[in-house]
């Protein structure tokens, strides 16, 4: 089982919709946690940050962490054609001796006029 | 003014050669790192360096080595290429060690071995 798991999507909604992406992970040392948006051809780019348990927002966005369940959500509100992107969700663990960013398999949205 | 910037953007070469891709960051950044994103768009961590020192190494071939000439510059060197190294090869950077601030990634290199 891979530590941090995101279905694939593709995930395809109207112009307007409210889109919930989902990560679930099995290692409770994780602490931080990250979505980063990637286009086509491109590298991924930082979208919200959440350290621990709580939700946070940023303007359309709103990123939540459930420790107790293992599980996090990324909100896009009043989605636009331009969040057509692959969403990866990223977590790390606090630790000393240097860590790397653990991704999900990312998932595909595609939002259509 | 790129921020992470990697050299070449598109690599096709045959198996069994040798070479080189390049990053460089203007970000200040104390900590580079080298990630594979494989057709199945995963992305996994291969190398990381903070300030030109080696830290994570994970189960990388030896035909994979990293070199970093001081902690803006990250090189990837591979040796003898196969065809199951065709991928994306991104380099990124952390504002220090431990990455809470998130990476900041360069535009990757798509490498492909015929």
């Amino acid at each position: 089982q891979k530590e941090v798991e995101q279905d694939p999507g593709p995930l395809s909604v109207p112009e307007g919709a409210i889109v919930s992406l989902n990560c679930t992970y099995s290692n409770s040392a994780f602490q931080y946690f990250m979505w980063y948006r990637q286009y086509s051809r491109k590298g991924p780019e930082l979208l919200m940050y959440t350290y621990s348990s709580g939700n946070k927002e940023d303007g359309r966005f709103t990123a939540q962490v459930d420790k107790s369940s293992k599980y996090i959500s990324l909100f896009i509100r009043d989605s636009q054609p331009s969040d057509s992107a692959t969403y990866l969700c990223a977590m790390s663990k606090n630790s000393n001796s240097g860590y790397a960013l653990n991704f999900g398999k990312g998932t595909s949205l595609l939002v259509t006029p | 003014d790129t921020a992470v910037s990697q050299t070449p953007k598109y690599l096709v070469t045959q198996m069994g050669n040798d070479k080189s891709i390049k990053c460089e960051q203007n970000l200040g950044h104390d900590t580079m790192y080298w990630y594979k994103q494989d057709s199945k768009k995963f992305l996994k961590i291969m190398f990381s360096y903070n300030n030109k020192e080696l830290i994570i190494n994970e189960t990388v071939p030896n035909r994979f080595s990293p070199k970093s000439p001081d902690k803006a510059h990250l090189n990837l060197h591979i040796n003898s290429l196969e065809l199951g190294d065709s991928a994306v090869y991104f380099c990124a950077s952390s504002q220090d060690g431990q990455g809470y601030y998130g990476y900041t990634f360069g535009s990757g290199t798509r490498l492909t071995v015929v």
